[in-house]
């Protein structure tokens, strides 16, 4: 099974930071990854897939980036409704993986 | 409007049997992809499983934890997924999500979840 580690697991930041969260993979995934947000009580939404295509209806001061086993979640400008907790997921093969999950608190 | 509604979650002892619902509506059932995610409480996603629409055979595909404990089906008559669990574990204690899931893009439409917890 492929292994997704994000890091940080936790952050902190202001409103207005620009947020990096990291995603790799224990063996390339090709661009097959899918970035997701989930608010407390909420299902995940999805934000960003092949990598960097961002989902219709998503801000686009998110972005993403990377192939293989390195995959990047940025953040350019952080706003109050983007305190939450994301996720990556490999859609390469079979099992699916979730990473661990990186939650963005206020600073 | 994409919706997916889950249903047949509730309190049910180790050992015990459960299935669950996902009711579609707003799109194509029966050409969908549908996934299984679950989520402990304070915890992360977990994929469970899928069942691939009619044109791909209706394959199912598990994550090793649940494999040979769970089925996943569907009944595209009725805009329906299922997820019948058997054998159930104090671990599979968790709010399970459907999905409808596309190749090379991920789960664009989730429902709210259906609660299944695992006890004595």
């Amino acid at each position: 099974d492929i292994q997704l580690t994000q890091s940080p697991s936790f952050l902190s930041a202001s409103v207005g930071d620009r947020v990096t969260i990291t995603c790799r993979a224990s063996q390339g995934v090709s661009s097959y990854l899918a970035w997701y947000q989930q608010k407390p009580g909420k299902a995940p939404k999805l934000l960003i897939y092949a990598a960097s295509t961002l989902q219709s209806g998503v801000p686009s001061r998110f972005s993403g980036s990377g192939s293989g086993t390195e995959f990047t979640l940025t953040i350019s400008s952080l706003q109050p409704e983007d305190f939450a907790t994301y996720y990556c997921q490999q859609l390469n093969s079979s099992p699916l993986t979730f990473g661990g999950g990186t939650k963005v608190e206020i600073k | 409007e994409v919706q997916l509604v889950e249903s047949g979650g509730g309190l049910v002892q180790p050992g015990g049997s459960l299935k669950l619902s996902c009711v579609a509506s707003g799109f194509t059932f029966s050409g969908s992809d549908i996934h299984w995610v679950r989520q402990a409480s304070g915890k992360g996603l977990e994929w469970v499983g899928h069942i691939r629409s009619k044109a791909n055979s209706y394959a199912t595909v598990y994550a090793a934890s649940v494999k040979g404990r769970f089925t996943i089906s569907r009944d595209d008559s009725r805009n329906t997924a299922f997820v019948q669990m058997n054998s159930l574990k104090t671990e599979d204690t968790a709010l399970y999500y459907c999905t409808r899931h596309k190749s090379s893009v991920g789960s664009d439409s989730w429902g709210q979840g259906t609660l299944v917890t695992v006890s004595s």
